[in-house]
């Protein structure tokens, strides 16, 4: 099957710093991937999609400048959080379009395994 | 109104016994659904996804579907205490995106 890696894992920080995490699609061409945000007992968020070579489009509430968002390639995509505070500390997840919408479900997502930012 | 609402839970049931995991979405052009387990700590994996009126199934896993009353459903047969976990219902919205329900906790007890 498909897999969708991120990168890292986990991270901590401190506040006023910046995170970069990375999202690879493995074994196929996405062009387009989602950015979703879990806080504890609650469900993902979709923050923003984004799509290969152009500007991500955000969600309503989601501050564009805050959370950076590069998609350079039909693999990879990345998420900055700049100058996070403790209430960014939250699980971050991607997910990737099949581009060429291989299997039943012509253009499934698959989630990447997450990651965990925490704040200090 | 949200879109894509669950019952939180927690749902309880005896191992063996069947799961019933309810949910409703507000957009009618809405056409994918999909169900997504999560374990704590862990990305949501997909179990099942419907399209089409009416049930579909996978091993223990039944989707059902009903357009009209905007309604999916999941039923989990002879329940396992590792099936215990949170259940994410998402629907693939008429705007392309897939919105997520706040999930349903689901405990098999043994």
């Amino acid at each position: 099957g498909a897999v969708v890696s991120q990168h890292p894992s986990r991270v901590i920080c401190k506040s006023g710093t910046s995170v970069k995490i990375e999202c690879r699609s493995l074994d196929f061409q996405a062009t387009t991937m989602f950015w979703y945000r879990q806080f504890p007992k609650q469900s993902l968020m979709l923050m923003a999609t984004s799509n290969e070579g152009s500007k991500a489009t955000y969600e309503q509430g989601v501050e564009k400048d805050k959370f950076l968002i590069n998609h350079a390639s039909l693999t990879l995509s990345t998420l900055t959080v700049t100058s996070a505070h403790p209430e960014d500390s939250s699980f971050y997840i991607c997910s990737a379009r099949d581009s060429y919408g291989n299997g039943e479900l012509g253009n499934e997502q698959f989630f990447g395994p997450g990651t965990r930012l925490t704040v200090l | 109104q949200k879109e894509v609402e669950q019952n939180s839970g927690p749902l309880s049931v005896p191992e063996g016994a069947i799961a019933s995991l309810n949910c409703t979405y507000s957009d009618r052009g809405s056409q994918s659904f999909f169900w997504y387990r999560q374990y704590s700590g862990k990305s949501p994996e997909l179990i099942m996804f419907i399209y089409s009126n009416g049930d579909k199934e996978d091993g223990r896993f039944t989707a059902q579907l009903n357009k009209a009353s905007q309604y999916v459903s999941l039923l989990i047969r002879d329940s396992q205490p590792s099936d215990s976990a949170t259940y994410l219902c998402a629907a693939k919205t008429s705007y392309d995106k897939v919105i997520f329900g706040p999930g349903t906790s689901l405990s098999v007890i043994p």
